[in-house]
């Protein structure tokens, strides 16, 4: 199975910052990693797909980025419904294994 | 508007059942391939198991933790995706997730979950 890290497990930080969050595959994976925001007690929200393709309805102060084996999600500009925590998710094959989330929250 | 409602949760002892439903509604549920993915409490996300659409003949995986006690199973004249769980035990315990799996194999659409506690 591929497994999938992510860094920072969690990060403070205040309305208008830039956040960066890190994921990395255990082998290559070209662009197949999706992002995904889960706001407390409700389902994951699909962020972005195909490593850096942003899904209809997103705002576009989040941005993805990367392909093999690391990858990118930007948060340029943070709102207060963006405190969440955030799992990266490859794609590429069978079981579709996710990272362990990042959680954002408030400064 | 695509809309998915899980339902059937709930307390099961060890070594019990439970039969959990995906209702559909906004697409064919046929046309799709659909996922479940789980969330132990406090934990992150597992994917559990998928059924491809019908296009190609429905085939189920699963993952190695549940694979020979979970099957995926479906409705198409009801628009609906179960799971059956059998032998469940306590590390099953999680909110239970039905999934639409779009383009690039992301998940686009979620339900809301149904949450099953497995104790004694």
């Amino acid at each position: 199975d591929i497994q999938m890290t992510q860094s920072p497990s969690s990060v403070s930080a205040s309305v208008g910052d830039r956040v960066t969050v890190t994921c990395r595959s255990s082998q290559g994976i070209s662009s197949g990693l999706a992002w995904y925001q889960q706001q407390p007690g409700k389902a994951p929200k699909l962020l972005m797909s195909a490593a850096s393709s942003l899904q209809s309805g997103v705002p576009s102060r989040f941005s993805g980025s990367g392909s093999g084996t690391d990858f990118t999600l930007t948060i340029s500009g943070l709102q207060p419904d963006d405190f969440a925590t955030y799992y990266c998710q490859q794609t590429k094959s069978l079981p579709f294994t996710f990272g362990p989330g990042t959680t954002v929250d408030i400064k | 508007e695509v809309q998915l409602v899980e339902s059937g949760g709930g307390l099961v002892q060890p070594g019990g059942s439970l039969r959990l439903s995906c209702a559909t509604s906004g697409f064919s549920v046929s046309d799709w391939y659909m996922d479940w993915v789980r969330q132990a409490p406090g934990k992150g996300l597992e994917w559990v198991g998928r059924s491809t659409n019908k296009a190609d003949s429905y085939i189920t995986e699963y993952a190695a933790s549940v694979k020979g006690r979970f099957a995926i199973s479906r409705d198409d004249s009801k628009n609906s995706l179960y799971l059956q769980m059998n032998s469940l035990k306590a590390d099953d315990t999680a909110v239970y997730y039905c999934v639409r799996r779009g383009v690039f194999n992301s998940f686009d659409y979620w339900g809301q979950g149904t949450l099953v506690s497995v104790s004694s």
